[in-house]
């Protein structure tokens, strides 16, 4: 079945430090991948996308590489903000005829980012 | 723009009792999925459907039931209600063509106590 794995949290930052936040994945076919952000007491908003092999996705200065032959699409953010501070989680959809393309997603990376 | 829109936002609930949550779709989303967050997991698939027809089934416990309405807003019931159930449950909608990309809303946060 499908899977995602993402690294262990949580991550610390200082304001302005780079963002990496890993993310690797075991599916059948060629899914599409996501980015959600989850901030405290609030639901899932989609971040970014990609949906096929080098497709970068880039929101809000993050961006993310589908890279088919690691099968990873690592979060990257070049600085970041106390205001980013959220869990972020990693998805993936397996694409089918039907419409109804469940996500899978990773077990989500608290990030703190210090002033 | 719109969002998709749940009810109620919080709900508290003895063991045993039943529940049922609202989802309001983005308008022209024709798909809606319901998700379940435990206390710090990640959201696990329960069911989704497409045009009131159920298109796909996940971890959803023979317990739940939901459907959705001719004018595309869907309502999970869940009955007997356990201590486990305690968790957030989020509704996302999609459009037929735009199916893979789904849009969340806030969440329902169940308390069984």
């Amino acid at each position: 079945g499908n899977s995602v794995t993402q690294m262990e949290g949580p991550v610390t930052l200082s304001e302005e430090a780079f963002l990496t936040i890993n993310c690797t994945y075991t599916a059948t076919g060629y899914p599409s991948l996501f980015w959600y952000v989850q901030y405290p007491g609030e639901g899932l908003q989609l971040l970014l996308k990609a949906t096929k092999a080098d497709d970068k996705g880039s929101n809000k200065g993050f961006e993310a590489t589908y890279r088919k032959e690691t099968t990873s699409f690592h979060l990257e953010k070049g600085s970041v903000q106390v205001s980013d501070s959220a869990v972020y989680f990693c998805a993936l959809s397996d694409r089918r005829e039907t419409s109804g393309s469940r996500l899978t997603f990773g077990e989500g990376t608290q990030l703190t980012v210090n002033p | 723009a719109a969002g998709v829109i749940q009810s109620p936002r919080h709900l508290i609930k003895e063991k045993r009792e039943t529940a049922t949550l609202k989802c309001y779709p983005i308008p022209r989303h024709d798909t809606v999925y319901w998700y379940q967050q435990g206390p710090g997991q990640d959201p696990q698939f329960l069911i989704s459907f497409y045009e009131k027809m159920q298109s796909d089934k996940g971890s959803i416990p023979d317990r739940f039931s939901a459907q959705q309405f001719s004018d595309y807003h869907s309502e999970l019931n869940m009955s007997s209600l356990e201590l486990g159930d305690s968790a957030l449950y989020f509704c996302a909608s999609s459009f037929r063509s735009h199916q893979e990309t789904q849009y969340f809303g806030p969440g329902t946060r169940l308390l069984v106590l």
